[in-house]
């Protein structure tokens, strides 16, 4: 199994571009999650989803947009890029209950606004 | 605001010796406290977890401390190697959902 896979691993984003933050897994899980990792502020919720249409705001979304139509596919789309949103974003998956909190990582995209 | 406070922000230790990450939350319907290890360029993995109706676990080299009363849980890692040099996170979440809220997390540096 290849758990959660996250494209791009990089990109670079001009002020006011859009693009699409693409997150897969093949584990069949239920639960899907976008976070925004900053240095020294952890892991911010931005959405998350618990089945396919099925998603609601966490954290942080201003910003951010999420659908959820299958149940491997989870994409993250941001509109109007900002400096503001220069972040390390992880994609997590989880089975659900009674082991919802077990998250299944993938290994990030690193998205630079310049 | 802050939820879960975790602090050191940073820790050295040397090789053999006994690491502690302390954690604070403020939410008292939390009822689960997993941690959380990172290595550079990679997603962080689940470490151990401890709900909050014991007071301590262990999983070899790594105990989970939980204090209900004062709503403070702690890692410990015994023997602590290079190998374990990583960013460790705290979390803590409630209900069926598995929204983790995090600690600001710690970087842990093992020197040989």
């Amino acid at each position: 199994n290849a758990g959660v896979t996250q494209t791009p691993k990089f990109r670079i984003l001009k002020i006011g571009q859009s693009m699409t933050l693409q997150c897969t897994q093949d584990m069949n899980h239920n639960y899907m999650y976008w976070y925004r990792q900053d240095p020294g502020m952890g892991l911010k919720l931005i959405y998350y989803s618990v089945g396919a249409g099925i998603t609601d705001k966490g954290e942080v979304p201003n910003g951010y947009n999420v659908s959820r139509s299958t149940t491997e596919d989870f994409p993250l789309r941001l509109e109007l890029a900002a400096p503001s949103q220069t972040s390390v974003y992880f994609c997590a998956s989880s089975y659900g209950a009674p082991n919802t909190g077990e998250l299944f990582f993938g290994e990030g995209s690193r998205l630079t606004v310049l | 605001q802050q939820q879960v406070k975790q602090s050191p922000q940073s820790l050295i230790v040397q090789k053999g010796g006994i690491s502690i990450i302390n954690c604070a939350y403020e939410n008292t319907a939390f009822d689960y406290f997993p941690w959380y290890q990172q290595f550079p360029g990679k997603g962080p993995a689940l470490l151990i977890a401890i709900r909050p109706d014991v007071s301590e676990k262990k999983e070899g080299r790594f105990t989970i401390s939980f204090n209900k009363s004062a709503k403070q849980f702690s890692l410990h890692i015994m023997d602590s190697q290079p190998g374990d040099s990583a960013t460790y996170f705290c979390a803590a979440s409630t209900g069926n959902t598995g929204k983790l809220i995090f600690g600001q997390g710690t970087t842990l540096q093992v020197k040989p």
